[in-house]
């Protein structure tokens, strides 16, 4: 079993709609939760971290943790064509593990 | 946010040469940083935990002697490829932590002939 599974997509969306992405986690003794941007030929850039359960919001984007289920989401409303790329969850406290990363493309 | 920077971001050799690339945390310092690679529409593969003044951690299946690396500094980690082979063409990159969470350099696409 994978640390951190993460459905790879493609998701495709309409402008202005609402991307829900999510992954799974097997270790229950992870504490930090993070969500990071790739777009093509560049490097991951960190959108929201969160440490242990709870809600995150900023701007339209909203990051999920529910430590009881191991399962993170993350949400963002009011999508823009400017938002697509692969979105990956990564784990873990000092060495990351990453999920798949799922591919969002936001049709204008 | 912190900032990491890596140089080249794109390097094409032929293959048997040996390719160095750096990674450097500009407005902090990182006594470990990490070396990840990528394939096409994959994740990030933890390759090594670079450790400033002591040797890398090297994840299994990772050759140390195929890949190479020095902890240089408190700003400098680098990765040498040595005697490269086309299965070796990939986006390797590099990251450092820092408070929180871990701030990652652009990457450097490598491509061997």
């Amino acid at each position: 079993q994978k640390e951190v599974e993460q459905d790879p997509g493609p998701l495709s969306v309409p402008e202005g709609a609402i991307v829900s992405l999510n992954c799974t986690y097997s270790n229950s003794a992870f504490q930090y939760f993070m969500w990071y941007r790739q777009y093509s030929r560049k490097g991951p850039e960190l959108l929201m971290y969160t440490y242990s359960s709870g809600n995150k919001e900023d701007g339209r984007f909203t990051a999920q943790v529910d430590k009881s289920s191991k399962y993170i989401s993350l949400f963002i409303r009011d999508s823009q064509p400017s938002d697509s790329a692969t979105y990956l969850c990564a784990i873990g406290d000092y060495k990351l593990s990453f999920g798949a990363g799922t591919t969002v493309t936001v049709r204008a | 946010g912190a900032v990491v920077s890596q140089h080249p971001s794109r390097v094409i050799c032929k293959s048997g040469t040996s390719v160095k690339i750096e990674c450097r945390s500009l407005d902090f310092q990182a006594t470990t940083m990490f070396w990840y690679r990528q394939f096409p529409k994959k994740s990030l593969m933890l390759m090594a935990t670079s450790n400033e003044g002591s040797k890398a951690t090297y994840e299994q299946g990772v050759e140390k002697d195929k890949f190479l690396i020095n902890h240089a500094s408190l700003t400098l980690s680098t990765l040498t490829v040595t005697s490269a082979h086309p299965e070796d063409s990939s986006f390797y990159i590099c990251s450092a932590p820092g408070t929180d969470t871990q701030y990652f350099g652009p990457g450097t696409r490598l491509t061997v002939l």
